[in-house]
């Protein structure tokens, strides 16, 4: 069947390095993805989205690349604080639903 | 600021009961959703719908229910609880199109 958000479970980084956080997808009609972070206690937030028709997108410390040729989607945080542990899920939104993976659990290393 | 607003963080119930989630949103949103989330199984949609009084299944509707009276608040109702539907619960909104959705603080739900 189909499906989004195939993430390595864990991921563990240096205060001050680069994190980069990947999801794979598989259907290729998917045409819109975001990526949330979830805090401890609290719902998912918005960080940043990408449509097919970008390769890339930049936002404050963030950026995402998408692959379509072979469906993957990359989230990387530069500069890595401690403030970013968290638990990172990557979504598809289509036909007004979003479909999640399991997510990625950051964890930031002193 | 768009708020999603669940009516309670916890919650414990016995099995058997009918359970109901409340969740309300204040942007005028069309779209609403429930999710419940488990550890090592990510969100997994139970019901949503894009206008009131319309529902439709998500990947997980069985043994829940939902109801959309007024727009901006859309109501997850657990027929008869079960251990099996201990969870945490997310309520979501968002406008037409491809768009984020904005999530509330979720209901953690435990059934003893």
């Amino acid at each position: 069947g189909e499906s989004v958000g195939l993430h390595l479970p864990t991921l563990s980084v240096q205060e001050g390095d680069n994190s980069i956080i990947n999801c794979a997808y598989s259907n290729s009609a998917s045409d819109y993805f975001i990526w949330y972070k979830q805090e401890s206690g609290k719902g998912p937030q918005f960080i940043i989205d990408i449509r097919s028709n970008m390769d890339k997108r930049q936002g404050q410390r963030v950026t995402v690349l998408l692959n379509k040729t072979v469906k993957h989607l990359s989230l990387q945080i530069a500069a890595t604080q401690p403030g970013d542990s968290a638990v990172y899920f990557c979504a598809e939104n289509r036909a007004r639903q979003l479909t999640f993976g399991s997510g990625t659990q950051l964890t930031v290393l002193p | 600021d768009v708020k999603v607003t669940q009516s309670s963080r916890y919650l414990v119930k016995r099995t058997g009961e009918k359970v109901f989630l409340e969740c309300v949103q204040d942007m005028d949103h069309e779209n609403m959703f429930w999710y419940r989330q488990d550890p090592g199984l990510g969100l997994r949609l139970i019901y949503f719908s894009y206008d009131v009084k319309m529902k439709e299944k998500g990947d997980i509707p069985e043994g829940y229910s939902v109801s959309r009276e007024k727009k901006e608040r859309f109501s997850l109702i657990l027929e008869s609880a079960s251990t099996n539907q201990t969870s945490m619960y997310l309520c979501a909104s968002s406008p037409p199109g491809d768009t984020e959705a904005f999530f509330g603080q979720g209901t953690r739900l435990t059934v003893v």
